[in-house]
């Protein structure tokens, strides 16, 4: 069974970092590609960063680029979203997801998401 | 990273057959056959319902259908349940290793 668990989040203040992991069970997960998509509360799905199986293709949102970086540990079956300057806008629920694909092509399981509150 | 255009509300009577809209450009919709699109009920993560514009994941229900037409995709269900009220999402790739997604659109089974 296929299984995201997100870790990391909270409440931070504007400006500041904070470090989202994924732990990954269930699956090869050095096979696939990986996503972290936001949903801010009351609205809809944002995706935000994806990143190819072995982390030699990452994309971003226009929103978060240069301020977000993300990376997997495939030997630890981990992905992470490093989070540097933090805006108030940043505040959304952050979900894991994997991919159908080693490269990119469909988000097939999702975690339950990990909370980010953004304010000072 | 335009999002894609949804309607922001359907519904349907209990049998019935809705169509969700979903319009792109020809930067991410109109060229890639990566259109997928998504079910999510309150409180719940997000469900994958088709996948490359027309492909049915295994264990989705054939009442749900995908299709596109150029820049706009669309989503179909038919036979209408209660089961099927929930918030509906495509999303398509962009290129450059990015993904955009509709704005979503609530479904009311009435």
């Amino acid at each position: 069974e296929v299984q995201l668990v997100e870790s990391g989040g909270g409440l931070v203040q504007p400006g500041r970092s904070l470090r989202l992991s994924c732990a990954a069970s269930g699956f090869t997960f050095d096979d696939y590609a990986m996503h972290w998509v936001r949903q801010a509360p009351g609205k809809g799905l944002e995706w935000v960063s994806g990143i190819s199986w072995n982390g030699g293709s990452i994309g971003y949102a226009d929103s978060v680029k240069g301020r977000f970086t993300m990376s997997r540990d495939n030997a630890k079956n981990s992905l992470y979203l490093q989070m540097n300057s933090l805006r108030a806008e940043d505040t959304a629920l952050y979900y894991c997801a994997k991919d159908r694909c080693g490269g990119s092509c469909t988000f097939d399981y999702w975690g339950q998401g990990i909370l980010v509150t953004v304010s000072s | 990273q335009s999002a894609l255009t949804q309607p922001a509300s359907v519904s349907g009577s209990p049998g019935q057959s809705i169509t969700i809209s979903c319009t792109g450009t020809s930067s991410d919709v109109g060229s890639y056959s990566l259109v997928s699109w998504y079910q999510q009920h309150p409180g719940k993560a997000p469900k994958l319902m088709i996948y490359e514009d027309t492909e049915r994941p295994s264990g989705v229900s054939n009442r749900f259908s995908g299709s596109k037409s150029g820049n706009t995709a669309s989503l179909t269900i038919s036979g209408l349940q209660a089961e099927d009220e929930a918030d509906y999402y495509c999303c398509s790739y962009a290129g450059s290793s990015t993904w955009v997604f509709g704005g979503g659109t609530k479904l009311t089974v009435l």
